[in-house]
C-alpha cells in the first residue's frame, strides 16, 4: 500500500463545474498537507496548504482534511480549462521539507 | 525575482558514468530540497540541506549525494549511473521563516541514461 493514494484518473469535468479530487494518507502522524498542481512538462507549483481538520478556501479551491479518515480532499469551484493539469497531494509528518507524494490525478476540464 | 534554477536542464549519460546536477535558489532561501520525479514511482524526496547541513534523507542509495555550499546553492551527484536512474530531478527551495513543506520547485534537470 503506497503511503498517499491518489486515483489517477483522469478526471474529466466540464467547464463551470466543481472538481472533486481526493487523497489518502497511511500516516497517522502526519501534520502537515498540501496539494500541488503540476502542468504537462513544468514543475509542481503549490496551490494550497492545509494543517488542521476542516475546510480551508483560498478563492475557486477549497482544501477539506479529515485526520481521523486520514483523508484531505481538493475542490475546485467553476472550473476552467486553464485548471487542466495534474493534482498532487503530498504531506509530511515532520518539520522539515521532507514531502511524502501521491502519484497525483489528472484533471480535464472541458469547454 | 528569479525563480529557482537549476543547471543544466537535459543531459544524457550512459551506465556508469556520473553526474553532477546544480541548484540555486531563490534569493534568501536557505532550505534546499531535491526530489526525483519518474512515470512509475512519481516524486520521491532525496534530501534535504539548511546551512550546508543535511537535514533529512529519504530512501535512495549512497550513490545519491548532495551538498550546500555557503551561498545556499546545491548541488547532488549520482555516481555509477544505473538505467533506472533516468527521471527528472527537481530541486526546491523554502523561505526563511517559511512553513515547511510550502516549496518552490525549479524547472528540474532530465536527466536520461543509456
Amino acid at each position: 500500500q503506497k503511503e498517499v493514494e491518489q486515483n489517477s484518473g483522469p478526471l474529466s469535468v466540464p467547464e463551470g463545474a466543481i472538481a472533486s479530487l481526493n487523497c489518502t494518507y497511511s500516516d497517522r502522524g502526519s501534520q502537515s498537507f498540501f496539494w500541488y498542481r503540476q502542468y504537462s512538462g513544468k514543475s509542481p507549483e503549490l496551490i494550497m496548504s492545509i494543517y488542521s481538520n476542516g475546510d480551508k478556501e483560498d478563492g475557486r479551491f477549497t482544501a477539506q482534511l479529515n485526520k481521523a479518515s486520514q483523508y484531505v480532499s481538493l475542490l475546485i469551484r467553476d472550473s476552467q480549462p486553464s485548471d487542466s493539469a495534474t493534482y498532487l497531494c503530498a504531506v509530511t509528518r515532520g518539520a522539515g521539507n521532507m514531502l511524502t507524494f501521491g502519484g497525483g490525478t489528472r484533471l480535464m476540464v472541458k469547454p | 525575482k528569479a525563480g529557482v534554477t537549476q543547471t543544466p536542464r537535459y543531459l544524457i549519460k550512459t551506465r556508469g558514468q556520473q553526474v553532477t546536477l546544480s541548484c540555486s535558489p531563490i534569493s534568501g532561501h536557505r532550505s534546499v530540497s531535491w526530489y526525483q520525479q519518474t512515470p512509475g514511482q512519481g516524486l520521491q524526496f532525496l534530501f534535504e540541506y539548511f546551512s550546508e547541513t543535511q537535514r533529512n534523507k529519504g530512501n535512495f542509495p549512497g550513490r545519491f549525494s548532495g551538498r550546500q555550499f555557503s551561498n545556499s546553492r546545491s548541488e547532488m551527484n549520482v555516481s555509477t549511473l544505473e538505467l533506472g536512474d533516468s527521471a527528472l530531478y527537481l530541486c526546491a527551495s523554502m523561505p526563511q521563516g517559511g512553513s515547511p513543506g510550502e516549496l518552490f520547485f525549479g524547472e528540474g534537470s532530465r536527466l536520461t541514461v543509456l
